[in-house]
């Protein structure tokens, strides 16, 4: 089974604090994506990477950062917290020329 | 702006009975997939149906695609109170993987 992890589960952070949400597979997948989710707004992408040290941008990039140094790993940085930033961001990771995606089980973040 | 809009937003049924859930899309797609998510996790993929097929069947679970109306349902058969949870449709671009998510559907089996 493709096993997705996120770091933490639950995470409070003040505002202007640099945030690290790491995202972990073990299923050799090339692409992964960051997500975040708030109610009346769905799921919304925020970056994507297809290979080891490439990023596209999503649809919310703004505020954002991503790393992508080791294929299994994808980390979202949000470089300066803010309060809008509150919400459950979400990682998932698909194989080469399959469309379903793997999801973790999703970061709480409350900046306060 | 979103591209799979569910219908309805949320949905309370008996448990044995059961549920649709309805997805319209607005521009071409290569398939269509039915996400689940459970209260407060990640979502789990349930079902991909391809933009030539009609109807797909997983278990329960019963998919089909309309692309002339642009749209899809999904039925889940004799309803269980573990199928409470969210139901999002999501389709790709024509070319790539990424995926745009509806708003979901809220269905709750009660017991």
């Amino acid at each position: 089974d493709v096993k997705v992890t996120q770091s933490s589960r639950y995470l409070v952070k003040r505002t202007g604090e640099k945030v690290f949400l790491e995202c972990v597979q073990d299923m050799d997948h090339e692409n992964m994506f960051w997500y975040r989710q708030d109610p009346g707004l769905g799921l919304r992408l925020i970056y994507f990477s297809y290979d080891v040290k490439m990023k596209e941008k999503g649809d919310i990039p703004e505020g954002y950062s991503v790393s992508r140094e080791k294929k299994e790993r994808f980390s979202l940085i949000l470089e300066s917290a803010s309060t809008n930033q509150t919400s459950m961001y979400l990682c998932a990771s698909s194989p080469p020329g399959r469309y379903e995606q793997y999801f973790g089980p999703g970061t709480r973040l409350t900046v306060t | 702006s979103q591209q799979g809009e569910e219908d309805p937003q949320a949905l309370s049924i008996q448990e044995g009975e059961n549920a649709t859930m309805n997805c319209s899309y607005k521009t071409s797609i290569n398939n269509l997939q039915w996400y689940r998510q459970n209260s407060g996790r990640g979502l789990v993929h349930l079902i991909l149906i391809r933009s030539n097929e009609r109807e797909k069947h997983s278990g329960r679970l019963r998919v089909t695609l309309d692309t002339s109306k642009k749209s899809s349902s999904l039925l889940i058969t004799a309803s269980r109170a573990a199928d409470t949870a969210s139901y999002f449709c999501a389709t790709p671009p024509t070319s790539g993987s990424r995926l745009t998510f509806g708003e979901g559907t809220q269905l709750t089996v009660n017991p």
